[in-house]
């Protein structure tokens, strides 16, 4: 399978952890990005990477979050002290150095804070 | 900053019925626009985009949306659904650099 992978698909943690997501991209890809998706809403926009360079973070991304792409390949999402607001999927999304390119999404991790 | 707004949040219709999502962006210049479908436990797969030349988009699975400047509107539009197109809609509207930003959704049921 080419497509973007995202780890774990679910993960279940206790407020006040961290936890860590990874996405790998198609490989091709030099974009990347993260969205989270809260029920009954689209996703919204967190940051994206052009290569290992992360150009835009939403305010949505507190300080609590932080995000790495240290190679330019596969990217790391980290929530430090986990909130119940915390709960959510989070998308990982890639695309080609083309304008015109599609981004394709991975399955998403679902995160439940309890 | 780009801006998407679907009104409607839940929309029925009967099997073999035509079928519009409505879509209203807002954008300072020519966006780039999208379509995405998502099913209960799958990721969001594309359904077709407009970046630019003939303002009616063909995408997969029959579906079509038009872009009309004039009403900042991207509409998705299906002439019979099956049963299977129900699932939450998205659209999406893409800055200079192509970077979305989506609706809030639309969640179609299908009768039979």
């Amino acid at each position: 399978d080419t497509g973007v992978s995202q780890n774990p698909r679910h993960k279940i943690t206790k407020r006040g952890q961290n936890v860590t997501f990874r996405c790998d991209p198609i490989s091709e890809h030099n974009r990347l990005y993260w969205y989270r998706q809260t029920l009954g809403q689209g996703p919204e926009f967190l940051t994206y990477f052009q290569n290992e360079a992360q150009l835009e973070k939403s305010r949505l991304l507190s300080d609590r979050f932080s995000a790495e792409r240290p190679k330019g390949s596969f990217s790391t999402l980290e929530i430090q002290r986990t909130e119940q607001g915390d709960s959510a999927m989070y998308l990982c999304a890639s695309r080609g150095q083309v304008k015109s390119d599609t981004q394709y999404f991975g399955p998403g991790t679902r995160l439940t804070v309890l | 900053a780009q801006s998407v707004t679907q009104p409607d949040i839940h929309i029925t219709v009967s099997e073999g019925a035509s079928l519009e999502l409505r879509c209203n962006y807002s954008y300072g210049a020519t966006p780039y626009l999208f379509w995405y479908v998502q099913s209960p436990g799958q990721g969001l797969q594309l359904l077709l985009k407009y970046f630019s030349g003939d303002t009616l988009v063909q995408g997969i699975k029959g579906f079509e949306a038009e872009f009309k400047r004039s009403q900042s509107s991207f509409n998705l539009r299906k002439p019979s659904v099956h049963w299977s197109d129900a699932a939450e809609y998205f659209c999406a509207v893409g800055d200079y650099n192509n970077d979305m930003r989506f609706g809030a959704g639309t969640r179609l049921t299908v009768k039979p």
